[in-house]
């Protein structure tokens, strides 16, 4: 089955400046990517998603790159702000009309410096 | 529309005892997923649904959990014999899944979870 592993645990960063979290995975049949972000004691959100047919995608602050061959993608925050504080989580899966469960990484939790 | 809903939000149990944790996901949507979180860690997966298919149960760590979706809508997630193991976060999810839908189908919304307490 899939595995996921994500680095680093934790990321401390001044405000201002960028963030960048990455994930590796294991199985190449994988082809969807989202990222989640979960602050304490709430749900996790989807703040954005990347399928295997781009290498990148962009939403304001956040990006995700994805490079199949070498199986890992990453999530590049600039600019942070305290907001930006919580706990992020990659994830894999292939997608199908019948859906498929997702396999997430342990997890980082990012802390942005005032 | 309203979101995944779950109750209870938190529940205490005595080792040993069942418990069974409700789900109700966005309407329409026919896929659902189970996952486990235990405290400051990754979310496990658990189980999937999908319309009237047979579950994907490949991720129930014994055999004291078990799951039901009745209807195609609402799940109940069931440990028995609780241990202090099972204490975690136990969040649910759905999509909308199916041939239609465009890529937005496959997009899982979390629950707030279920804090489950065994002492």
């Amino acid at each position: 089955g899939e595995n996921v592993e994500q680095h680093p645990s934790t990321l401390s960063v001044q405000e201002g400046d960028s963030a960048v979290i990455k994930c590796t995975y294991s199985d190449s049949a994988s082809n969807y990517f989202p990222w989640y972000k979960q602050e304490l004691g709430k749900r996790p959100q989807l703040i954005i998603d990347i399928r295997s047919n781009v290498g990148e995608k962009k939403d304001q602050r956040i990006a995700v790159t994805l490079n199949k061959t070498a199986k890992h993608f990453s999530l590049h925050i600039t600019e942070t702000q305290p907001e930006d504080s919580a706990v992020y989580f990659c994830a894999a899966s292939i997608e199908a009309n019948a859906g498929n469960m997702l396999t997430f990484g342990g997890g980082t939790r990012l802390m942005v410096k005032p | 529309g309203a979101g995944v809903s779950q109750s209870p939000s938190n529940k205490v149990t005595e080792k040993g005892k069942d418990v069974e944790l409700r789900c109700d996901p966005i309407s329409g949507h026919t896929a659902l997923y189970w996952y486990r979180q235990s405290l400051g860690q990754g979310l496990e997966f658990l189980i999937y649904f999908q319309g009237n298919s047979a579950p994907d149960k490949s991720g129930l760590p014994s055999d004291r959990f078990s799951a039901e979706r009745t209807g195609g809508s609402v799940s109940t997630l069931t440990i028995q014999r609780t241990q202090q193991e099972d204490s975690a976060v136990y969040l649910c999810a759905s999509s909308r899944q199916g041939a239609q839908g465009g890529l937005a189908k496959n997009i899982q919304y979390f629950g707030a979870g279920t804090r489950l307490s065994v002492l």
